[in-house]
């Protein structure tokens, strides 16, 4: 595609519920970032990709969260068991190294009911 | 955890004044890039200079870097109200320069 993509747009999700959030790099991009945004801050960094290699999942705040990219394209960020506190716009970007440009998707915002 | 901060966090100016945002980081970089986003959209790339690199510019952007007190700034030239954004800087490590950090960002209003 043209750009990255990210679905859904906009999530409600009920505490306790499971929500799959998925990212659809630019195609060829060997790097993939999630990052996750709250309400006026700078987004803080989830995980990183190279190709499916999860090289770096420092980020990630509790084990509810799990990321894949099993064919080195498409990746999907699950959240188990959500809870309030994960209510925020998750961001993906891709980049091509070595360039280090990141291109971004719209996010999905989640809401935590 | 976050690499850079920027300030100032807010910064309100008249359209065709300069705005002019600073970023401080912790650790060695390869890398450091200056991201815009508007409200309730993605981030768009803007610039970005490399470690040994000391100033760019881009049409009415121009970045300067230094490394020895491991800073930078953004200067935006006669400014417009379009320009109205967040602007973030963000690192990366120096021993790994795929791995980008970003600060909490700097809000830019300018008024017409």
């Amino acid at each position: 595609g043209a750009g990255v993509s990210q679905s859904p747009r906009y999530k409600v999700a009920k505490r306790g519920q499971d929500v799959a959030l998925r990212c659809d790099p630019i195609s060829g991009h060997v790097s993939l970032f999630w990052y996750q945004q709250a309400l006026g801050q700078g987004p803080e960094f989830l995980t990183y990709f190279q190709n499916e290699a999860q090289l770096d999942k420092s980020g990630l705040p509790s084990d509810r969260f799990f990321a894949e990219r099993p064919e080195g394209s498409v990746s999907t960020l699950k959240i188990q068991r959500t809870q309030q506190e994960d209510s925020a716009v998750y961001l993906c970007a891709s980049s091509l190294p070595p360039a280090p440009e990141a291109f971004f998707g719209q996010g999905t915002r989640l809401t935590v009911v | 955890s976050q690499q850079g901060e920027e300030d100032p966090q807010a910064l309100s100016i008249q359209e065709g004044e300069n705005a002019t945002m600073n970023c401080s980081y912790k650790t060695s970089i390869n890398n450091l890039q200056w991201y815009r986003q508007n409200s309730g959209r993605g981030l768009v790339h803007l610039i970005l200079i490399r470690s040994n690199e000391r100033e760019k510019h881009s049409g009415r952007l121009r970045v300067t870097l230094d490394t020895s007190k491991k800073s930078s700034s953004l200067l935006i030239t006669a400014s417009r109200a379009a320009d109205t954004a967040s602007y973030f800087c963000a690192t990366d490590f120096a021993y790994n320069n795929n791995d980008m950090r970003f600060g909490a960002g700097t809000r830019l209003t300018v008024k017409p």
